[in-house]
């Protein structure tokens, strides 16, 4: 199974920072990679799909890079309603498998 | 608007059985894969089965194969998922997902919570 790395576990910033969260696969997962937000009660959603194609209606301050192992997703200008747990996502192979999220607080 | 809206969950015994379904809205049921993705209690997020469009084929993680049964009704848009010998480690909060045509998992129900315990 190919695992999911997350840093930092937690991260606090401050509104208006630029806020960046990393993922690391245990092997190549050729940029099949997701993000989702999960805020406190609610369902996960879709920010970032495929390393880097940011889904209809998400704000651009969200993006998304990386290749190989490593990846990150980075927001430009952190605002209050972006305190939520981030998950990233490989779907390069069975079994489907999630890492174990960056809880972002601000600060 | 896609919706997609689980039912089905509540305390069952070890052992026991319990059937999940998914009712879909707002888009063409048999167009699309679907999904289950589990969240036990204050942990992450834990992919559980998948199924094709024509639900001619399955994927499942190994700690479910041989105890669930994703499934899948295209003419009522609704989409199951049997759990037979439930053990406490499947408890959890279990939403129903829909892939989009580049991404998967684009759209997420709102969960319905399965316990297990004696």
């Amino acid at each position: 199974d190919i695992q999911m790395t997350q840093s930092p576990s937690v991260l606090s910033a401050s509104v208006g920072d630029r806020v960046t969260l990393n993922c690391k696969a245990s092997q190549n997962i050729n940029k099949y990679l997701n993000w989702y937000q999960q805020k406190l009660g609610e369902a996960p959603k879709l920010l970032i799909y495929n390393t880097n194609n940011l889904q209809t209606g998400i704000p651009s301050r969200f993006s998304g890079s990386g290749s190989g192992t490593d990846y990150t997703l980075t927001i430009s200008s952190l605002q209050p309603e972006d305190v939520a747990t981030y998950f990233c996502f490989q779907h390069n192979s069975w079994p489907l498998t999630f890492g174990s999220g960056t809880k972002l607080e601000i600060k | 608007e896609v919706q997609l809206v689980e039912s089905g969950g509540g305390l069952v015994q070890p052992g026991r059985s319990l059937k999940l379904s998914c009712a879909a809205s707002g888009f063409t049921f048999s167009n699309y894969y679907m999904a289950w993705v589990r969240q036990a209690p204050t942990k992450g997020l834990e992919w559980v089965a998948s199924i094709t469009n024509s639900g001619g084929s399955t994927y499942y993680r190994d700690s479910v194969k041989g105890r669930f049964t994703i499934s899948r009704d295209n003419a009522k848009s609704t989409l199951y998922l049997q759990m037979d010998s439930l053990r406490s480690e499947d408890t959890a909060t279990y939403y129903c997902t829909r892939d989009d045509v580049a991404a998967l998992f684009a759209y997420w129900g709102q969960g319905t919570l399965v316990t297990v315990s004696s």
